[in-house]
């Protein structure tokens, strides 16, 4: 299973873009990498998911280099709302086993 | 997400009890997962299931147990509790079928305290 390394924390303010690193170097050919938002006592929610260049939804964009050993998910002039624990997931369909592995996420907190 | 429901949303047990936590979903998806999460820590997968005749253990399976009752409901319990195993439970919940990488959905989660 692909590892990654993401920031345990950032901090922000409101309206400004916030763009959180996720590294994955031993990423697999068929990986795709996908993030999710967790807010305080609830289950995480999916945000975005992509395979390679730029992805962009309603929500924000990810940012994936040619090498695919890292990602970058941007968030367009965050609110208070945005504040919430990112986490950086990678792995592929696979019948054999689960792929996905959550870690410690970035606490992301968004400043008036 | 509203499809997929766990009950209780909170409990309060003791030491050396049996208790079951349940998870129900009508997204109609294969494969269900539970998971558990303690403070400043990630989630950690439990148990997961493929389908109704499938269980797999997770990272931190000993001293829980599941069943896959059907497609719909995924049970976990919890043999003898103890209290380490205070945390938030989430159950989720994905499609194979999806056609990219499986996308999780998860319930409200469950906040068990074992005095």
């Amino acid at each position: 299973l692909a590892k990654t390394t993401q920031p345990i924390s950032m901090d922000s303010y409101e309206g400004q873009e916030v763009n959180i690193t996720c590294s994955h170097n031993n990423i697999a050919t068929n990986d795709y990498i996908t993030w999710y938002q967790q807010f305080p006592s609830q289950g995480p929610r999916f945000i975005i998911q992509g395979y390679k260049t730029k992805v962009t939804n309603e929500v924000a964009s990810l940012f994936i280099p040619a090498d695919r050993k890292s990602s970058t998910l941007s968030l367009p002039r965050v609110s208070l709302s945005d504040t919430a624990v990112y986490y950086c997931l990678v792995g592929g369909m696979n019948s054999g086993y689960s792929t996905l592995t959550f870690g410690k996420g970035t606490m992301l907190l968004v400043s008036p | 997400d509203a499809d997929v429901t766990q009950t209780p949303r909170n409990r309060i047990t003791k030491t050396g009890k049996r208790i079951m936590l349940e998870c129900s979903q009508t997204k109609g998806h294969d494969r269900m997962y539970w998971y558990r999460q303690d403070p400043g820590l990630g989630l950690r997968l439990i148990y997961y299931s493929f389908d109704v005749k499938d269980i797999n253990k997770g990272e931190i399976s000993d001293g829980y147990s599941v069943s896959r009752q059907a497609q719909a409901k995924f049970s976990l319990s919890l043999e003898s509790a103890i209290p380490n195993q205070t945390a938030l439970y989430f159950c989720a919940t994905s499609d194979l079928n999806s056609g990219t990488q499986e996308t999780q959905y998860f319930g409200p989660g469950t906040r068990l305290l074992v005095l």
